[in-house]
């Protein structure tokens, strides 16, 4: 009965490499979102989308992008994995205010 | 431009003191504030929420105060636990259209409470 789950949890992949990570949320929210926490800590927001629409889009590389298959899913495809592209990256949903965050994926560029 | 400031940057309390964090922000738009608590290897995980229109909210042993005119924030964790250590995260939030609100985070304090 996890609320926001997200796969996998880790992810370890060569640069050049394109990979993917799954987001689902069993809220009911419309709106849902992706993270990203660098070394440091900082958690920066890359992408929102409600309704399968996509609503945020912040300075985000292209090789970055978001898919929402529907209300309750929002994946992240990467394409040519840079070495500073690792980072955890979080999922997150929301109603109106209260974001609610997923597990994290730790994604490690080799 | 970071548009949340969020200080210390770690904080040791011993067990049973007061832990304070404190924020600031510069953007009047902003319309939301929570704080998030992260445990390692965790999501970070929603505490407790104030809107501008209140100057203090208490849950358990969590309270936000809020001062609007000075544009600054902050936690107060009463009888700090162990188990409380963790990092906190500061952050605000303003409508970016319809449902969507985008949240802007302080930069992080870890805070360590010794038994």
């Amino acid at each position: 009965d996890t609320a926001v789950s997200q796969t996998p949890k880790y992810l370890v992949t060569q640069m050049g490499n394109d990979k993917s990570i799954k987001c689902e949320q069993n809220l009911g929210h419309d709106t849902m979102y992706w993270y990203k926490q660098d070394s440091k800590k900082f958690l920066k927001i890359m992408f929102s989308y409600n309704n399968k629409e996509l609503i945020i889009n912040e300075t985000v590389p292209n090789r970055f992008s978001p898919k929402s298959p529907d209300k309750a899913h929002l994946n992240l495809h990467i394409n040519s994995l840079e070495l500073g592209d690792s980072a955890v990256y979080f999922c997150a949903s929301s109603r109106v205010y209260e974001q609610y965050f997923g597990p994290g994926t730790r994604l490690t560029v080799t | 431009q970071q548009q949340v400031k969020q200080s210390p940057q770690s904080l040791i309390v011993q067990k049973g003191g007061i832990s304070i964090i404190n924020c600031a922000y510069e953007n009047t738009a902003f319309d939301y504030f929570p704080w998030y608590q992260q445990f390692p290897g965790k999501g970070p995980a929603l505490l407790i929420a104030i809107r501008p229109d209140v100057s203090e909210k208490k849950e358990g042993r969590f309270t936000i105060s809020f001062n609007k005119s000075a544009k600054q924030f902050s936690l107060h964790i009463m009888d700090s636990q162990p188990g409380d250590s963790a990092t906190y995260f500061c952050a605000a939030s303003m409508n970016s259209g319809g449902s969507n609100y985008k949240l802007t985070f302080g930069k992080g304090t870890l805070l360590t409470v010794n038994p």
